[in-house]
């Protein structure tokens, strides 16, 4: 089993449209949790932490179950300029990140 | 404006030869990172260091070398013992500190054939 694992896509939204990422974990013991962005042959950046209580930046939600080990990107209202691989990124017992191997979108006019 | 740098963006070689790839920091950042992605994979660590002269054996730390003699350059070596060195390498550092958001650079795209 995999310590990361996201569904690899793509997903194929109209503009507008509502989309949401799963992610589940393997190790219990993890602490910090982050979506990252990557776009076509570009280098990840960071789109949002993961809180325990869940948090909200503009059209984009993410939530954490640690019961079930799984963590969600919610999108609303997309926009073409969210087509990217969308990575789930999880710690270590030693904090090093673990990552998952993307999910890519692709928002169509 | 503060970043990393990695030089070049894209390299080629020849198998059996060694090759080293550049990266460099301006943020004062006292960890540094390298990473390996292949298509259709997640990231894989390769080394990493938390301190000038002290560095880490990540995942897949066979076949790689780095050094780390300034606390704004990490250096990785990808050495003929490398089975399949083909790969996109990516460099990030942070602060070190716990949830501290690592800082990526644009990446090399080395082909070994």
């Amino acid at each position: 089993r995999k310590e990361v694992e996201q569904d690899p896509g793509p997903f194929n939204v109209p503009e507008g449209a509502t989309v949401a990422f799963n992610c589940t974990y393997s190790n219990s013991a993890s602490q910090s949790f982050f979506w990252y962005r990557q776009d076509c042959r570009k280098e990840p950046k960071l789109l949002m932490s993961v809180y325990s209580s869940g948090n909200e930046d503009g059209r984009f939600t993410a939530q954490l179950n640690r019961a079930s080990q799984y963590i969600s990107l919610l999108i609303r209202d997309s926009k073409l300029s969210d087509s990217a691989t969308y990575l789930c990124v999880v710690t270590d017992s030693n904090y090093q990140l673990i990552w998952g191997a993307g999910t890519k979108l692709i928002i169509k006019p | 404006d503060g970043g990393i740098t990695q030089s070049p963006k894209y390299l080629f070689r020849k198998e059996g030869q060694n090759v080293t790839l550049s990266c460099e920091q301006n943020l004062n950042h006292d960890a540094m990172y390298w990473y390996r992605q292949d298509p259709g994979q997640g990231l894989r660590l390769i080394y990493y260091s938390q301190i000038v002269n002290d560095f880490q054996k990540g995942d897949i730390a066979e076949g790689y070398s780095v050094s780390r003699e300034k606390k704004e350059s990490f250096p990785l070596t990808v050495t003929s013992a490398q089975k399949n060195p083909t790969a996109f390498y990516l460099c990030a550092s942070n602060t070190g500190t716990v949830n501290s958001e690592q800082y990526f650079g644009p990446g090399t795209r080395l082909t070994v054939t």
